[in-house]
């Protein structure tokens, strides 16, 4: 009954490779955000979307670009990846209408070799 | 710039006892909201509990209630009647209305039995 789903669940590559990363749902939500999880640091945001073809940085967002050409995918991109994006990466949708917060995918699991 | 602070990195409890899970903030606004989410071995984020700053009376679900300090910027969950199944990871969460949602660095909780 998923209404998001992250794909890949984990993956595993080496550095200086390109990586994408998908998020899509189902729902029609305006908002989409991608995070990273880190020990110690609990989710950050990385870039958000406010709706198609527009988006903004997050707190982290150096290396990392995005793109969201229909509503329900939005995809992070690291374009050559390195041993400190190694982390867990969660997609997020929001409709914003009553701030009842986030839905957040299953997560990625990113492993930079 | 809004912050959120979880004090305890790890607690633990033993089932069917009480516990509390500490959070602070830190923000010149006036109307917000604040989320616990619960993060299970399985790495989903769930939604435990949401308060609205401009509400008065703490929420509660169940099981999980808030102590919500406005004055002081508290926003702590107890957590009644402890059961294996509440082992996770707990995350404390602000939002300014139709904004982003900043985390704190999160809270290990182990129930013992």
């Amino acid at each position: 009954d998923a209404g998001i789903t992250q794909s890949p669940r984990h993956k595993v590559t080496e550095t200086g490779t390109p990586v994408t990363l998908r998020c899509h749902q189902t729902e029609n939500h305006r908002y989409m955000y991608w995070y990273r999880q880190d020990p110690g640091h609990g989710l950050r945001l990385i870039h958000y979307s406010y709706g198609v073809k527009d988006t903004d940085k997050g707190e982290v967002s150096d290396g990392y670009s995005v793109s969201r050409s229909k509503t329900e995918d939005f995809l992070l991109t690291l374009e050559s990846a390195t041993s400190s994006q190694t982390s867990v990466y969660f997609c997020a949708i929001s409709s914003r209408s009553e701030d009842y917060g986030y839905t957040f995918g299953s997560g990625t699991r990113l492993t930079v070799v | 710039a809004q912050t959120v602070t979880q004090s305890q990195p790890e607690m633990s409890v033993q089932e069917a006892e009480t516990v509390t899970l500490s959070c602070t903030y830190d923000t010149s606004e006036s109307n917000y909201y604040l989320f616990w989410y619960k993060q299970p071995p399985s790495r989903q984020m769930i939604l435990v509990i949401r308060q609205e700053a401009y509400k008065q009376q703490n929420a509660t679900e169940n099981r999980f209630s808030v102590n919500f300090q406005k004055a002081a910027k508290s926003f702590s969950l107890k957590i009644s009647d402890s059961q294996l199944g509440d082992t996770a990871m707990y995350f404390c969460a602000f939002m300014k209305p139709a904004d982003k949602l900043i985390f704190g660095t999160g809270t290990r909780l182990q129930v013992f039995p």
